[in-house]
């Protein structure tokens, strides 16, 4: 079974500050993973994923099979970084992209000035 | 290219009633994916849609059902509404190749009295 879990709801960082978001897996194959954003009034985005090894907007994710983990960081928090954040999972499979994502709950990033 | 659309954006119905819900994939993509997002949850996946049929299916009763169109466009059908489907309803485009990003629409709204 496939688990996705953000134990977080909530995250308040002042500007400027560094930003960590929490997502842990569960997955018996071999994952892919992505964090998707939410600005307000707008529709769900992909952020990053895991095997483009990329930086979008500042913001980077480690793949840690060892900790089954995949947190979204920034070293400096925008305010225009306010948003709903979710991490996804899906399945490396042979018949290829497009496989169903399993979303964690999200975590509301608010940033103060 | 306006991506993903969705229609209507919000709806009311009454406990019992059915209720079709329809999507337009971004130009390009041949693959339909639906999820139900219930308020403070991540999204939860229904169902996903290549050629016409259905290709992988979440954990959600057979009152839950679709339709894909030769133009890949897509619809979610949900007979005997219950309150608890009360939720946001998503469609993700995306194409059936291996590391195709899932690009989602708007939503729509649905409450059930």
């Amino acid at each position: 079974a496939q688990r996705v879990t953000q134990p977080e709801k909530l995250l308040s960082v002042f500007k400027g500050a560094p930003v960590e978001l929490k997502c842990n897996y569960s997955y018996s194959g071999s994952p892919e993973l992505f964090w998707y954003v939410q600005y307000s009034r707008q529709r769900l985005q992909l952020l990053l994923r895991h095997i483009s090894r990329e930086s979008i907007k500042g913001f980077t994710a480690d793949l840690n099979k060892g900790e089954t983990s995949f947190h979204l960081k920034k070293p400096f928090a925008q305010e225009e970084d306010s948003a709903m954040y979710y991490c996804a999972l899906s399945g490396l499979g042979l018949t290829g992209g497009g496989n169903k994502l399993t979303f964690g709950t999200g975590t509301q990033l608010k940033v103060e000035l | 290219d306006a991506g993903v659309t969705q229609s209507p954006t919000h709806l009311i119905k009454t406990r019992g009633q059915q209720v079709t819900l329809r999507c337009s994939p971004k130009s390009g993509h041949d693959t339909v994916s639906w999820y139900q997002q219930a308020l403070g949850q991540g999204p939860q996946f229904i169902f996903q849609y290549y050629e016409e049929e259905e290709r992988q299916r979440g954990n959600f009763p057979d009152r839950f059902s679709g339709h894909q169109f030769p133009n890949y466009s897509s619809e979610l059908n949900v007979n005997a509404l219950l309150l608890g489907d009360s939720a946001l309803y998503l469609c993700a485009s995306s194409a059936l190749r291996p590391q195709e990003t899932q690009y989602f629409g708007p939503g729509t709204r649905l409450l059930v009295l």
